[in-house]
């Protein structure tokens, strides 16, 4: 079931400029995650924010996290032609005993150009 | 190094003929799973296990099996494969504990079914 929604779905900036993605839910979560892919490759996990947080930085990462919006954001700053990636953001909605996983979104595409 | 390995990379095989592809971990991670992912879908979870035995469906479990025999591998099976089970897959895994979220992915098998 779907349950995080990127916006945009494709983006496309300038080298040295901040790209900003958007991911937004639908029920309460317990963390929210971010995943970076590589055309084709296996999704690689960048930052993960907890319900009880609201910003947390890595790097050139910057995430934030409102949850009475249920939305998330991802700032990529000083981008390179290196971070052209699909960007994924998860939620994690497991309550006490329960089973279920992170839910993907679809991904934002970034193009970064030289 | 800490990693989780699919096989193979690529596959292409016909209608009705029985296939699988591995995953392995070497991690201890309890929580295993498997996910496709189809361009405008985004991923979709298929099966996942929380430990050894122990197997439950995702979303889009229909024309798939799994297993969990041992901790560190979890194969994916395809008793009769069909031209809609043409996807790029993955294989998953993470410890299973509410504070430590992060999955990691292997590098995905392309599977063509003709």
């Amino acid at each position: 079931s779907q349950q995080g929604e990127e916006d945009p779905q494709a983006l496309s900036i300038q080298e040295g400029e901040n790209a900003t993605m958007n991911c937004s839910y639908k029920t309460s979560i317990n963390n929210l995650q971010w995943y970076r892919q590589n055309s084709g490759r296996g999704l690689v996990h960048l930052i993960l924010i907890r319900s009880n947080e609201r910003e947390k930085h890595s790097g050139r990462l910057r995430v934030t996290l409102d949850t009475s919006k249920k939305s998330s954001s991802l700032l990529i700053t000083a981008s390179r032609a290196a971070d052209t990636a699909s960007y994924f953001c998860a939620t994690d909605a497991r309550s006490g005993g329960g089973a279920d996983g992170l839910t993907f979104g679809k991904g934002t595409h970034l193009i970064i150009q030289p | 190094e800490a990693q989780v390995t699919q096989n193979p990379r690529y596959l292409i095989t016909v209608t009705g003929k029985k296939l699988t592809v591995t995953c392995s971990q070497n991690m201890n991670h309890e929580y295993m799973s498997w996910y496709r992912q189809d361009p405008g879908l985004g991923l979709r979870q298929i099966y996942y296990s929380m430990n050894v035995e122990v197997t439950d469906k995702g979303d889009v479990p229909e024309g798939y099996k799994v297993s969990r025999k041992e901790k560190r591998n979890f194969p994916l099976i395809l008793e009769s494969p069909s031209p809609n089970q043409t996807s790029l897959y993955f294989c998953a895994s993470r410890a299973w504990d509410l504070r430590a979220g992060k999955l990691f992915f292997g590098s995905g098998t392309q599977l063509s079914v003709l």
